[in-house]
């Protein structure tokens, strides 16, 4: 079975520090992850994914994330945090296997940006 | 124009009724989702389908049926709400050559 825990139910920055959300999954098979994020009153829109070809993702709007296999993580990062950029923010899971059809979501990191 | 399309984006409504949740989808993708989402949980699946005649329960499929009537449109029905219904609903689309999902924007619903 697989599960995704994210570790932060919320964080908050300064405008221009640095980000980081920590997301930790487990999956018996070779995992596809990927981080989603909400806007208020906002459907999900993807950010990234992996799935299982280079290690450092790069996503929209200066988000990236890392796929650790020992650690069994995936944490998302942004150099320098913009006001825009508050939002709920969720890691998802699924197994890479296109016969299993469930995604797996974190319960979410709400990110707030102090001016 | 969006991709995925949610009708209504609000409702409320009493416990007993009968509601139905419209989903759209310009992709041409073949599989469709229903979730729910609860204040502080992650999505969880309801109900998914992977073309007209293949429909399948997720997760948390009690108190729900759903419609596939073409490969563009996937409704949501609950036959008699209750008020642990209240949540917010969203679909999504996939391609059956990719993992990834394309979300609609959700419907707020609200059960009195």
């Amino acid at each position: 079975a697989q599960s995704v825990t994210q570790l932060d139910s919320h964080v908050s920055v300064s405008e221009g520090t640095p980000v980081l959300l920590r997301c930790n999954y487990s999956s018996s098979y070779s995992p596809s992850l990927f981080w989603y994020v909400q806007h208020p009153n906002k459907g999900l829109q993807l950010l990234l994914k992996y799935t299982s070809a280079a290690t450092l993702v790069k996503g929209i709007n200066g988000f990236e994330a890392e796929f650790k296999k020992s650690e069994t993580s995936f944490h998302l990062t942004k150099p320098s945090a913009h006001m825009s950029d508050a939002a709920e923010y969720f890691c998802v899971v699924s197994d890479l296997d296109f016969g299993n059809e469930k995604l797996t979501f974190g319960t979410g990191t709400r990110l707030t940006i102090i001016p | 124009d969006a991709d995925v399309t949610q009708t209504p984006r609000n409702r409320i409504t009493k416990t007993g009724k009968r509601i139905m949740l419209e989903c759209s989808q310009t992709k041409g993708h073949d599989r469709m989702y229903w979730y729910r989402q609860d204040p502080g949980l992650g999505l969880q699946l309801i109900y998914y389908s992977f073309d007209v005649k293949d429909i399948n329960k997720g997760e948390i499929s009690d108190g729900y049926s759903v419609s596939r009537q073409a490969q563009a449109k996937f409704s949501l029905s609950l036959e008699s709400a209750i008020p642990n219904q209240t949540a917010l609903y969203f679909c999504a689309t996939r391609s059956g050559g990719s993992n990834e999902q394309f979300f609609g924007p959700g419907t707020r619903l609200t059960v009195l």
